[in-house]
């Protein structure tokens, strides 16, 4: 069964660091995509970038780019999220997926349960 | 970036009710389009892929159409589970966007 499991909650103060991780397993976690999703408090969802673990092939959304870092370590088949100082307007809920290609028609097919990460003085 | 409008932004609905949910990019995307079902407190649930491809296990009263710029998601009998907001999002080139959502209550 493929899941991919999140870190717990964090709550963190502003200029703090932080790395969330993504456990990926019941698949070959070196062969997927697995993208980052941001949800803000009563908001849409927002892609913040995505990682190929098999060779840590990088891309970020611009809105994103320079504020957090995507990596992945394949020997424990995780993903990580994080970020070198908090702002209070990092406050959101952050999703991983994986993502699925099938003839290059795609989708993030399976998700994480979401870490919560709070950030206040 | 490719911009993805969603209309409209909420809608009410009664259990049986056909739906049908808009999609536009702001430039072409084939069909590299998804859909996503999102309830509150849950991640989202993928629905649809390739504009038009029922994600397995999805029901089959949910389908997706649409090529280029114009998309819809259309749910042909609404059921009760069904209350919940719906984002589409574009993967024809980096970075990959989502709608802004579209939140169908209970009429």
């Amino acid at each position: 069964e493929v899941q991919l499991v999140q870190s717990g909650a964090e709550v963190k103060k502003p200029g703090e660091s932080l790395k969330i991780s993504c456990k990926g397993s019941g698949y070959s976690f070196i062969s997927y995509w697995i993208g980052w999703v941001r949800q803000m408090p009563g908001k849409g969802l927002e892609w913040i970038g995505i990682i190929y673990p098999g060779d840590s092939d990088t891309r970020y959304s611009p809105s994103f780019q320079g504020q957090v870092t995507i990596s992945a370590d394949k020997s424990i088949t995780t993903a990580y999220l994080q970020w070198s100082s908090l702002r209070a307007s990092d406050t959101a809920m952050y999703y991983c997926a994986r993502r699925q290609c099938t003839n290059s028609l795609c989708s993030f097919d399976y998700w994480g349960q979401g870490t919560l990460v709070t950030v206040s003085s | 970036d490719i911009q993805m409008t969603q209309s409209p932004s909420s809608l009410s609905a009664s259990v049986g009710d056909r739906v049908t949910i808009t999609c536009r990019a702001s430039q072409g995307i084939t069909n590299y389009l998804a859909w996503f079902q999102q309830k509150p407190g849950k991640a989202p649930k993928s629905l649809i892929y390739g504009a038009s491809s029922l994600q397995s296990g999805v029901p089959s009263r949910f389908s997706g159409s649409g090529s280029g710029t114009d998309f819809t998601l259309t749910i042909s009998s609404l059921q009760p589970e069904d209350f919940a907001t719906y984002y589409c999002q574009q993967y024809n080139i980096y970075p990959l966007t989502f709608g802004g959502g579209t939140k169908v209550e209970i009429k």
